[in-house]
Parts: C-alpha cells; structure tokens; sequence
C-alpha cells in the first residue's frame, strides 16, 4: 500500500507572495492532519480534516487555511507569506481518529526568502 | 491543555548501551501516548502508541515504552543501541475528544557513538 504523499518537496518562495501544499493520504483513510516543524517551536498542529470538514485547528493566524477533497486528498494554503513561515510542513493520515496510528508523508520543505 | 515535556535534547549513547529517553505528560483526562522517530529530511514514524491495556508497550526496532500514571511518564528504552537508532525521537501524547491531534514534546537527539 502506498504511503503518504506530500508534492512539493521543496519549494522557496518570496514574502507576500502565497502557498499551497498538497498531500494524498494512504488510500482509505478519512483523516488527514498538517504539522509545522520548525527548529524554534519545534512540531505544532495546525489542522485536521475528516471527511471534508474541518475537525481541528491550532493556534496559527487565519493565512493559513486547508480544505480536504471527496477523495480525502488534502490542501493547505498560506497567503502573504512570512519569513517565519519557512518551515517543513508535514501530512499526517488515519483511519479515522485518536487511537488509530497516524502516518506521516516525508514533508514540503518551505523556504520563504 | 495538555503538555510533553522531554527531558534532555540531546542524549548520546555507545553501541550495545542501553538507551532510555525521558518523557513527562500532563493531561487532564486519560492520555493516549504515542512515540515517533524521525530521521534526517525525513517524516516522523510511529514507534510504537499506548491508548488502553497494559501499560508497557512494546514498538518496532526493539523499542519499548512504560506508561506510569503514578509518575505522569511514557519512557522510551532499548536495551542495546544500534548505530542506526541515531536520530531524533518525539513524544506526544493527545486525547480522546481531540480527533487526531498530537501535542508534541520538543524532541531528543540520540546520538550512538562506535
């Protein structure tokens, strides 16, 4: 079965300018979630889709947004880049919730300059 | 709110050494407690979780885990460290009515000298 995948890899992009991420969870599963590492604050969650809606959200400004397709594919999109928002922004799917293991995608590694 | 605290952000250990990574949780409500391994521009891999049951839990690599209540910790151990155990090792704990959502700790860099 395939694993997760996350397209780009890497991207470098300009402030102001915007994002979007995409990643393509293990086929059957409804959960998929995004994680921001960064050396400083290390990993923090920033959202959660479940069957297209939107189930968790973290503490991160309102640039950044997600949607998740029919098909359980996910997005997820930052607006008016920072350079702050350079980071690796990992996928993360399940079956379905908690107690379910959660695999994560390799990552897109972002570099705003 | 529920938080991870790991103690120790960098360990290192000799080949054949027992590892034993550190890591505390506060929680509120019953805690699922979950360990993930990541590697060099990789992503984390689950090692292995506790939600219910026995309280020590076995993981893949020989890894193994102890959930005690008492003392509000989830240690990670290896008996004998193998030099591709060098990487970076994350605790995380969520919970029941938070969906999938993992509150991570900040992370330790194992490091296994020859």
């Amino acid at each position: 079965k395939a694993g997760v995948t996350q397209t780009p890899r890497y991207l470098i992009k300009t402030r102001g300018q915007q994002v979007t991420l995409s990643c393509s969870p293990i086929s059957g599963h409804r959960s998929v979630s995004w994680y921001q590492q960064t050396p400083g604050q290390g990993l923090q969650f920033l959202f959660e889709y479940f069957s297209e809606t939107q189930r968790n959200k973290g503490n991160f400004p309102g640039r950044f947004s997600g949607r998740q397709f029919s098909n359980s594919r996910s997005e997820m999109n930052v607006s008016t880049l920072e350079l702050g928002d350079s980071a690796l922004y990992l996928c993360a799917s399940s079956l379905a919730g908690t107690t379910y293991e959660q695999y994560f995608g390799p990552g897109t590694r972002l570099t705003v300059t | 709110a529920q938080s991870v605290t790991q103690l120790g952000s960098h360990v290192s250990v000799s080949e054949g050494a027992l590892v034993l990574l550190r890591c505390n949780y506060s929680s509120s409500v019953p805690p699922y407690l979950f360990w993930y391994v990541q590697y060099p521009n990789q992503g984390l891999q689950l090692l292995l979780k506790y939600t219910t049951g026995a309280t020590l839990v076995k993981g893949i690599n020989g890894f193994e885990a102890e959930f005690k209540k008492s003392e509000t910790s989830f240690h990670l151990t290896k008996p004998s460290a193998h030099m591709s155990d060098a990487a970076e090792y994350f605790c995380a704990v969520s919970r029941e009515t938070s969906g999938s959502r993992l509150t991570f700790g900040e992370g330790t860099q194992l490091t296994v000298n020859p």
